[in-house]
């Protein structure tokens, strides 16, 4: 069965500028949520989406953004890169998101802002 | 609001040896606790859970206890090999405040030697 995959496994991008992750979850997860990781702040979420709604959020500012497909399949935006903004992108996918037993997460996005 | 407390590393150990991570937590409530692990380069993966008070987690020679008395969590494993060197991440799931969210601790990273 495969696993959660991100696309693109590496990204760099000029400040100012946007960019787009992808998240694909594991055949039948309806829900999808997301993790900044950086060294000075570890893991942090940014949200999740369950059938297309987002059901939680994080404390981010409004640059950070997502949707979910009816697929299930997620993608998270950053417009106005800030050099802050490096970090391993992480997401999770969960069949329902209220399991207890643990969550699988994707290998990351490795996003670095010059 | 909730948070996960971890010893910090890194630790290094001779292979063999016994392996104790803290961790300690502030929740509301009864909250699902987690060890996650982290290879080089990788994403997390689920090491062991426990959803309630006294639950023992196991997994792959390593295991936590929930401890609601003293608020812990920690991890242990009898006898470490090369192949544990890793970033160990305590994490929990809050009882309130959305779903599909993992607050984790900073990290622990484990450097074993043979």
């Amino acid at each position: 069965k495969a696993g959660v995959t991100q696309t693109p496994r590496y990204l760099i991008k000029t400040r100012g500028q946007q960019v787009t992750l992808s998240c694909s979850p594991i055949s039948g997860h309806r829900s999808v949520s997301w993790y900044q990781q950086t060294p000075g702040q570890g893991l942090q979420f940014l949200f999740e989406y369950f059938s297309e709604t987002q059901r939680n959020k994080g404390n981010f500012p409004g640059r950070f953004s997502g949707r979910q497909f009816s697929n299930s399949r997620s993608e998270m935006n950053v417009s106005t890169l800030e050099l802050g903004d490096s970090a391993l992108y992480l997401c999770a996918s969960s069949p329902t998101g209220r399991e207890n037993y643990g969550y699988t997460f994707g290998s990351g996005t490795r996003l670095t802002v010059v | 609001g909730d948070s996960v407390t971890q010893m910090e590393g890194p630790v290094t150990l001779s292979e063999e040896a016994f392996l104790t991570i803290n961790c300690t937590y502030t929740a509301t409530g009864y909250p699902s606790l987690f060890w996650y692990v982290q290879y080089p380069g990788e994403g997390l993966q689920l090491l062991l859970k426990a959803t309630k008070a006294d639950d023992k987690g196991s997994n792959k020679g390593f295991e936590a206890t929930y401890r609601k008395e003293t608020t812990s969590f920690h991890l242990e494993k009898g006898s470490v090999q090369v192949s544990d060197s890793a970033v160990y991440f305590c994490a929990l799931r809050p009882v309130s405040g959305g779903y599909n969210k993992l607050i984790f601790g900073a990290g622990t990273r484990l450097a074993v030697h043979p």
